[in-house]
């Protein structure tokens, strides 16, 4: 069964940086697209970024476009993403998906890490 | 406000049938696969329906997606208790060139 399990959410003050990870448990990673999306409390969901099945392609959404890294180590079986220049408004549940279709059809989520940006 | 605008709440009683509508634009919705999700508080949203009208495994054909234009369709068949929950519509969009979801429905069955 393939598992996604995110780590590296935590409180920051703005301007600060974190660096989200998301594991693959199962055998399937290298062959998918894969997005993170965020959902602040309360709100819906919002899609942030994907990347290819080789690392060499990827997508932002405008409003972290610039502060925003994603990447993917396959031999690891780990996506990244790198938030710098932080903001209270990127206070969320980060979580990280499995676009098997690349057609933004996430069939697979993991259980989310929480990114708390505050003064 | 989101580029998908979807009713933000629905109801129905056990055993009817309810309709989730979704509106986009000629280069979402009307050019692009839609794709539903199923979100319980506290979880990680769920995929329904992929490619507009496709169920993933496990997904009972109570669950079915349309598309028409540039407006599309989630309908819950022999609504049950716990269908209660967050439903998102998204879709790629050409112009914005990114994944965009709608701002989601809450459905109340009552």
């Amino acid at each position: 069964e393939v598992q996604l399990v995110e780590s590296g959410g935590g409180l920051v003050q703005p301007g600060e940086s974190l660096r989200l990870s998301c594991v693959d448990s199962g055998s399937v990673f290298r062959h998918h697209w894969l997005h993170w999306v965020r959902q602040a409390p309360g709100k819906g969901l919002d899609w942030v970024s994907r990347i290819n099945n080789e690392g060499t392609f990827t997508t932002y959404a405008d409003s972290v476009k610039g502060r925003f890294t994603i990447s993917r180590d396959n031999a690891k079986k780990t996506l990244y993403l790198q938030m710098n220049s932080l903001k209270v408004e990127d206070t969320a549940v980060y979580y990280c998906t499995r676009d098997p279709y690349v057609i933004g059809a996430f069939d697979i989520w993991g259980q989310g890490t929480v990114v708390t940006v505050s003064p | 406000q989101s580029v998908l605008t979807q009713p933000p709440s629905a109801s129905g009683t056990p055993g009817q049938g309810v309709t989730i509508s979704c509106f986009g634009g000629r280069l979402n919705v009307g050019s692009n696969s839609v794709n539903w999700y199923q979100q319980l508080p506290g979880t990680a949203p769920k995929l329904l329906i992929y490619n507009t009208d496709l169920r993933p495994s496990g997904i009972p054909d109570r669950f079915s997606g349309t598309k028409s234009g540039t407006s599309a369709s989630l309908t819950i068949g022999n609504l049950q208790a716990e269908d209660e929950s967050d439903y998102y519509c998204t879709v790629w969009d050409d112009a914005l060139n990114a994944v965009i979801f709608g701002g989601g429905t809450k459905l109340t069955v009552l």
